[in-house]
């Protein structure tokens, strides 16, 4: 079954602890980004990559990292999570990253920094 | 000021209306519009694509429209079902790496 894969669905951290939300699609797509999504102000893009090793800021990049080493994984990293970055957040994947191929959403990861 | 902007926010209706959410955009050069289902707790799937040349695309009971000259779509939901209720998001594209999100309309079908 063609899906994206993200892990975990919810977590709950404090204030400076380093932690890494894991994404991983089998569809073999170049295009990954991650969302993140607060009421009221829709899905903002946090990073995006094109293909392996190419990666790029978003609309609200501050205070995240991401890595694409393999193909198929995404990992979004936050170093030293602040309660601001409390957000539910999406993994996406398509083949571009022009919106003419639909892009597959993760299940989502509820993280909340107290 | 978000590029693409949705109303109404939230709207309720009865099971078996008919019910036309709307999306307003000034993304500029036009690529794409898409609409996304969101249950809630889930990702977005999406339910229809629409170019610059296209002025209507159905998928089942959801029909959309598109206005590319005064920048406006329609998701209109013909017969609703329970399982209508969700958010809408309706997402334009001004290129490669440029899509932009609308905040989106939460729909409830009450029976």
């Amino acid at each position: 079954e063609a899906q994206v894969t993200q892990n975990p669905r919810y977590l709950i951290t404090v204030t400076g602890k380093k932690l890494t939300v894991t994404c991983s699609q089998n569809m073999n797509h170049e295009y990954m980004s991650w969302y993140r999504q607060d009421p009221g102000l829709g899905l903002r893009q946090i990073y995006y990559s094109m293909n392996v090793e190419v990666t790029d800021k978003g609309d609200v990049p501050e205070g995240y990292k991401v890595s694409r080493k393999e193909k198929r994984n995404f990992p979004l990293i936050l170093e030293s999570p602040s309660p601001n970055q409390t957000s539910l957040y999406f993994c996406a994947s398509s083949f571009g990253g022009d919106g003419y191929t639909e892009a597959f959403f993760g299940q989502g990861t509820r993280l909340t920094v107290v | 000021k978000n590029q693409v902007e949705q109303s109404p926010q939230s709207l309720i209706i009865l099971e078996g209306k008919n019910c036309t959410l709307q999306c307003n955009y000034t993304v500029s050069p036009f690529s794409n519009l898409r609409w996304y289902k969101q249950d809630t707790g889930r990702g977005p799937v999406s339910l229809t694509i629409m170019t610059f040349s296209e002025n209507t695309k159905s998928n089942g009971r959801y029909t959309a429209t598109l206005d590319a000259d005064t920048k406006q779509s329609s998701l209109h939901i013909t017969a609703s079902q329970l399982s209508d209720s969700a958010s809408y998001i309706c997402v334009v594209s001004g290129g490669n790496n440029d899509m932009r999100f609308g905040a989106g309309t939460r729909l409830t079908v009450k029976p």
